[in-house]
């Protein structure tokens, strides 16, 4: 098993162009989760899904958007890239019951 | 509001001495509590949880986290620490059924003097 993976590993952006985060697990999980990561502050929840056809907001969602139409893949948009964008983003997935998540290594987005 | 704090920022110990990190939660009920690590430019790597049971728990790489519940306390132990140890760890929390989320604590930046 791969378990998850991510890509782009790294990205340069500039302000206002958009992109396409993509993440895939092959574990058959159910939940899948978007989380960045700022230096000193831990790792927030962006958006996360339950199910293909499932999701919801974490605790920022603002600048971004996700669909799940498979079980495997979820991928994350950000529309109009802002500096405040400017992080590391993680992925993971996990299998309801078992609450441990799974990580993709990371995908390191620069907007300027 | 359901939180986590790690005190320490950064902690620096030398090779072979012992090691703990402090992570206190905040939360209604008994959570689910979980110690991940992240090596530079990695991903996060689970080291153990904690669900229900013996509140001493046993990870991977000869760690151990023992749940304090009077303290609301999930801190993290090795009785002696490897080079290879230097990384950032992350408690986090989470709900039964609550659709797997979790939060997560601010991470300890463990740097380890040869």
């Amino acid at each position: 098993n791969a378990g998850v993976t991510q890509t782009p590993k790294f990205r340069i952006l500039k302000i206002g162009q958009s992109m396409t985060l993509q993440c895939t697990q092959d574990m058959n999980h159910n939940y899948m989760y978007w989380y960045r990561q700022d230096p000193g502050m831990g790792l927030k929840l962006i958006y996360y899904s339950v199910g293909a056809g499932i999701t919801d907001k974490g605790e920022v969602p603002n600048g971004y958007n996700v669909s799940r139409s498979t079980t495997e893949d979820f991928p994350l948009r950000l529309e109009l890239a802002a500096p405040s964008q400017t992080s590391v983003y993680f992925c993971a997935s996990s299998y309801p019951g078992q609450e441990t998540q799974y990580f993709g290594p990371g995908t390191r987005l620069l907007v300027l | 509001a359901q939180s986590v704090t790690q005190p320490d920022i950064h902690i620096t110990v030398s090779e072979g001495a012992s090691l703990e990190l402090r992570c206190n939660y905040s939360y209604g009920a008994t959570p689910y509590l979980f110690w991940y690590v992240q090596s530079p430019g990695q991903g996060l790597q689970l080291l153990l949880k904690y669900f229900s049971g013996d509140t001493l728990v046993q990870g991977i790489k000869g760690f151990e986290a023992e749940f304090k519940r009077s303290q609301s306390s999930f801190n993290l132990r090795k009785p002696s620490v490897h080079w290879s140890d230097a990384a950032e760890y992350f408690c986090a929390v989470g709900a039964p059924g609550n659709t797997g989320k979790l939060i997560f604590g601010q991470g300890t930046t463990l740097q380890v003097k040869p």
